[in-house]
């Protein structure tokens, strides 16, 4: 079975732009999760999508959104770049049904950079 | 709040020997229990999950879960320099959400 696949792997951007990560989950899985991990940080959740819907959300600023499409393929969204938006950022996936004890497989991360 | 503890360390422990981890969490409510290995930029990756009191094994690592005193292990036997990395300890709650500790860095010096 193929893993989770992120795109891109590396970006930089510049303060004030936006920018779009992807992420394609383990086949069959139906929830994504998205992190973003800084040094020292430790892992801070940003939302959950199950089966299209947003069903986890963190606490981030109304500048990170996602979604999710009906493969399951999910796309994070983060608009007026700031320099502390530098990080790297992991998507996960599961199977996210009721009764699934919920393990998450992580892919490989996007590395933001914002100049 | 929902919350997640763990030792930062770093954990410094010979090669070849016992590696202890621990983790505790705060509501007991939580339903599943995760460890998971993340080397130095990479990405994490999933050492074993446990969801029933007791132990679990699996090859040289083993889970313990005690309900009771709100508290998660993992035990790593005849440590290897590989084994170096940060740990990561995570609960499931109800919601589906997992909360995530800050993670422990252990060293295994050979």
């Amino acid at each position: 079975k193929a893993g989770v696949t992120q795109t891109p792997r590396y970006l930089i951007k510049t303060r004030g732009q936006q920018v779009t990560l992807s992420c394609s989950p383990i086949s069959g899985h139906r929830s994504v999760s998205w992190y973003q991990q800084t040094p020292g940080q430790g892992l801070q959740f940003l939302f959950e999508y199950f089966s299209e819907t947003q069903r986890n959300k963190g606490n981030f600023p109304g500048r990170f959104s996602g979604r999710q499409f009906s493969n399951s393929r999910s796309e994070m969204n983060v608009s007026t770049l700031e320099l502390g938006d530098s990080a790297l950022y992991l998507c996960a996936s599961s199977s996210g049904a009721e009764g699934h004890t919920y393990e998450q497989y992580f892919g490989p991360g996007t590395r933001l950079t914002v100049t | 709040q929902k919350e997640v503890e763990q030792n930062s360390g770093p954990l410094s422990v010979p090669e070849g020997a016992i590696a202890s981890l621990n983790c505790t969490y705060s509501d007991r409510g939580s339903q599943s229990f995760f460890w998971y290995r993340q080397y130095s930029g990479k990405s994490p990756e999933l050492i074993m999950f446990i969801y029933s009191n007791g132990d679990k094994e699996d090859g040289r690592f083993t889970a313990q879960l005690n309900k009771a005193s709100q508290y998660v292990s993992l035990l790593i036997r005849d440590s290897q320099p590989s084994d170096s990395a940060t740990y990561l300890c995570a609960v499931k709650y109800s919601n589906y959400q997992l909360i995530w500790g800050a993670g422990t860095k252990l060293i295994i010096k050979p």
